[in-house]
């Protein structure tokens, strides 16, 4: 069974620019959720999706959304890119919502987003 | 809200003695607790959880934790380090469920075994 796959795998853009990260999670998968990884702040959530709806949010500007499609898959996007927003970007996918009982996140090897 | 504090970033064994990575945890409904091993240039992968079963847990590649309700604490241990066992661990919390239920992570600690 393919694991959860995240293209690019490493990306560089410039300040002021904008970018898309994709996230095909696992077949059957149908919750998808993204953090964003970086040395200061660590791990920090920043949305899920649950059959193509927004079900929780993490603490981040309005730059930063996302979508889902019918076939599970994501992608999010940052507008007006900042130095501070260079990170790792992680995906992971489960079978059903964070909000219902307990089921495994798997991750993909995330997204290196370079902001210059 | 919950939250995760990893003690200390970096942790330094010899490789055969014991591995012990601290994880205290504060949450105001029960949790569940995890955590996750991450190798780098890669995504994180699921050592152990703790789902409110036993309180003892064995995860993969020897690794436990004990959950201590008391202590609120969740620490991570493996009787004898392996080279491979070099990368950095992630103590995670979530409420049990609820609209609010996501992944909060601790800052995470860089585990070095020496030859």
């Amino acid at each position: 069974k393919a694991g959860v796959t995240q293209t690019p795998r490493y990306l560089i853009k410039t300040r002021g620019q904008q970018v898309t990260l994709s996230c095909s999670p696992i077949s059957g998968h149908r919750s998808v959720s993204w953090y964003q990884q970086t040395p200061g702040q660590g791990l920090q959530f920043l949305f899920e999706y649950f059959s193509e709806t927004q079900r929780n949010k993490g603490n981040f500007p309005g730059r930063f959304s996302g979508r889902q499609f019918s076939n599970s898959r994501s992608e999010m996007n940052v507008s007006t890119l900042e130095l501070g927003d260079s990170a790792l970007y992680l995906c992971a996918s489960s079978r059903q919502s964070q909000a219902s009982s307990y089921n495994e996140q798997f991750f993909g090897p995330g997204t290196r987003l370079t902001v210059l | 809200a919950q939250s995760v504090t990893q003690l200390g970033s970096h942790v330094s064994v010899s490789e055969g003695a014991l591995v012990l990575l601290r994880c205290n945890y504060s949450s105001s409904v029960p949790p569940y607790l995890f955590w996750y091993v991450q190798y780098p240039n890669q995504g994180l992968q699921l050592l152990l959880k703790y789902t409110s079963a036993a309180t003892l847990v064995k995860g993969i590649n020897g690794f436990e934790a004990e959950f201590k309700k008391s202590e609120t604490s969740f620490h991570l241990t493996k009787p004898s380090a392996h080279m491979s066992d070099a990368a950095e661990y992630f103590c995670a919390v979530r409420r049990a469920t609820g609209a609010n239920s996501k992944l909060t992570f601790g800052k995470g600690i860089t585990l070095s075994v020496r030859p």
